[in-house]
């Protein structure tokens, strides 16, 4: 079965700093990654779409890594802004039946 | 563009009583979906579906029935509502489930008292 976490579960950090999230994942036989950020009740909004074929996809100020065979994909935020702060959580497609297994997302706060 | 609609955006049952949560797409998605989100428990797959007449189960499916008559609506059934049922539920759609990005409605948030 499927596992997706992401560790820490709270982050707070001062505007301006450059930083990374972390997602791991138990079986690397996935189709793809998606990071999705996620406002206070809010829905989520795909960010990132990396396939299982790609090292890395970028838009603006975020990166996003996938690493399949370590089981490990890190966010990538540049120049960090109080309008960052959100929760931002991976998801992960897995297996013949296609399920998208989520982690249980990180909460970042950016400090002005 | 409207994207994926639902309604209502909020609800309070009492238990035993049944309703239906709507979730509309007007993207042509394929794939559509409900999930649940609990603190501390994440988002969780409650039923899919991957075309019109097409549904399956998720991981969590017990309480709940789903129907795909079009390709733009896929409505998600309380049967007899439980407290255990007090979540938020988002509906999601993509045009393809392994390439594309999903994309999620505004949610619904359900009390049962």
């Amino acid at each position: 079965k499927q596992e997706v976490t992401q560790i820490p579960a709270a982050l707070s950090v001062p505007e301006g700093e450059n930083l990374v999230l972390n997602c791991s994942f138990t079986d690397s036989a996935i189709y793809n990654l998606q990071w999705f950020r996620q406002d206070p009740g809010k829905g989520l909004t795909s960010l990132l779409l990396i396939q299982s074929s790609q090292r890395e996809q970028t838009s603006g100020r975020l990166n996003a890594s996938l690493d399949k065979s370590s089981g490990r994909s890190t966010l990538y935020i540049a120049a960090s802004q109080p309008g960052d702060s959100a929760t931002y959580l991976c998801a992960v497609w897995t297996g013949a039946n296609s399920k998208l297994t989520f982690g249980k997302g990180i909460t970042l706060s950016v400090r002005p | 563009n409207a994207g994926v609609t639902q309604t209502p955006k909020f609800q309070v049952l009492k238990t035993g009583q049944s309703m239906t949560l709507q979730c509309a797409q007007d993207m042509n998605h394929e794939y559509m979906s409900w999930y649940r989100q609990d603190p501390g428990m994440g988002l969780r797959l409650i039923h899919y579906s991957v075309g019109a007449g097409i549904t399956d189960q998720g991981e969590v499916p017990n309480g709940y029935n789903v129907s795909r008559s079009t390709t733009e609506d896929f409505p998600l059934r309380l049967l007899s509502a439980a407290p255990s049922q007090t979540s938020v539920y988002f509906c999601a759609s993509s045009s393809d489930r392994t390439n594309e990005k999903l994309f999620f409605g505004s949610g619904t948030q359900l009390s049962v008292l």
